[in-house]
């Protein structure tokens, strides 16, 4: 799975709580994005990182918040989970902006 | 803004049957176009990235094509395969810079 891990794989919490998930790569790639996928919408961009410390907002990115400290790991938080937040999140890595991009094997959260 | 549409969502094919994916997008003016396999539970696997250069991509049975100015990609399937079950995506973008705009995907069924 190209050297993605996404910690943890499935996660139940309550409405209210903060929420981090990890995302850790060991390719080396510069570029590393959180989506979101339901039913009936797809796939979501949340937010992105072009480097460390860089980082930018996707399409849905309110409520969330990013960090990355190091090149191998993108964390993806959720301040205050709402029910609406209930969603299989997927990280995705690319090397390059022309290269394809590669993804993890998805966290299910289940905000209660 | 960019459309991507998939079209069946669903489609249930004879084993050893050739047969065609088709995903059109609304604004011809794409960077690249990527198609991808997702297993159920599992994440995407990137399958063939088609340059907007390029008119079509090989890889084993599968090939992809594009052609920019009708918006139109297609993903050919030779000798289709129980293995071959899954839902494919595909997804575009339309700048350097810009994000992937997916679609909802097409579920494939091949049937021993």
């Amino acid at each position: 799975d190209a050297g993605i891990t996404q910690s943890p794989r499935h996660k139940v919490t309550e409405t209210g709580t903060p929420v981090t998930l990890r995302c850790h790569q060991t390719e080396n790639h510069r570029y590393m994005y959180w989506y979101r996928q339901d039913p009936g919408h797809g796939l979501r961009l949340i937010h992105y990182s072009y480097g460390v410390k860089d980082t930018d907002k996707g399409e849905v990115s309110d409520g969330y918040s990013v960090s990355r400290s190091k090149t191998e790991d993108f964390l993806l938080t959720l301040e205050s989970a709402t029910s609406s937040q209930t969603s299989v999140y997927f990280c995705a890595i690319g090397q390059g902006l022309d290269s394809p991009l590669h993804f993890g094997n998805g966290t299910r959260l289940t905000v209660t | 803004k960019q459309e991507v549409t998939q079209i069946p969502a669903a489609l249930s094919v004879p084993e050893g049957e050739n047969l065609v994916l088709n995903c059109s997008f609304t604004d011809s003016a794409i960077y690249n176009l990527q198609w991808f396999r997702q297993d159920p539970g599992k994440g995407l696997t990137s399958l063939l990235l088609i340059q907007s250069s390029q008119r079509e991509q090989t890889s084993g049975r599968l090939n992809a094509s594009l052609d920019k100015s009708s918006g139109r990609s297609t993903l050919y399937i030779a000798a289709s395969q129980p293995g071959d079950s899954a839902t494919y995506l595909c997804a575009v973008k339309g700048g350097a810079n810009s994000k992937l705009t997916f679609g909802k995907g097409i579920t494939l069924s091949v049937r021993p």
